[in-house]
């Protein structure tokens, strides 16, 4: 069965201190892997998508690496505004119709 | 502006009455997808289109159903609301089977 799985499911940072979210998986054949972020009372907002091991992709303070069981969103010197809950989300090979499986976030708190 | 836009955002209905979530986009993209999210569970899929007439059952269809008679709308209905349908339900849509998901702002049913 796909799966998959975040961790930590919640983590405070003081501004400045850079951390890394996990989100592990488990597919028959990677597709996609897509990361979101998601403000309260919002609607998830894309970040990055990888597509193979290896490939790295940046955006502002937020860097996704991607390996063949997990990916890593990699936050340097966050400020308080990155605070929300990150998504993780894989789309398998075999999945016509573009559905994604979902892991449950991590919720980011970034304390000035 | 171009988007994806959800309606109403805010729904009280009784327990066995029917209810219909909007969902217009104005990108013309072929898929779009109808997710419920809920505190320990993520996001889980409902229902899917990959374009118009044709839609498919994701994750939980059970008591909803959908219609896609319109490229750009993807109305979702309870037929007869229960309690354990109250939940925060996202409408998105791609533009091809590995793009990324465009998300609504979602729309916070409660079902008494």
């Amino acid at each position: 069965e796909d799966q998959v799985t975040q961790s930590p499911e919640a983590l405070r940072l003081q501004e400045g201190e850079s951390s890394s979210l996990n989100c592990s998986y488990t597919v028959s054949g990677l597709r996609g892997l897509f990361w979101y972020r998601q403000d309260p009372g919002k609607g998830p907002e894309f970040l990055f998508t990888l597509y193979s091991a290896g490939e790295e992709k940046e955006k502002e303070r937020l860097k996704a690496t991607l390996t063949k069981k997990e990916s890593f969103l990699h936050i340097t010197a966050p400020k308080p505004e990155d605070s929300a809950t990150y998504l993780c989300a894989v789309q398998a090979v075999y999945n016509q119709g573009g559905k994604l499986i979902f892991g449950q976030g991590t919720e980011l708190s970034v304390k000035p | 502006d171009a988007g994806i836009t959800q309606s109403p955002r805010y729904k009280i209905t009784e327990t066995g009455r029917q209810v219909t979530l909007m969902c217009h986009q104005t990108w013309s993209h072929s898929y779009m997808f109808w997710y419920r999210q809920d505190l320990g569970h993520g996001l889980r899929l409902i229902y899917y289109s990959a374009a118009a007439d044709i839609t498919d059952k994701g994750e939980v269809p059970d008591g909803y159903v959908v219609s896609r008679s319109k490229t750009e709308n993807f109305p979702l209905t309870l037929e007869s609301a229960t309690r354990s349908q109250t939940s925060v339900y996202f409408c998105a849509s791609r533009t091809g089977d590995n793009s990324p998901l465009h998300f609504g702002n979602g729309t916070r049913l409660t079902v008494t």
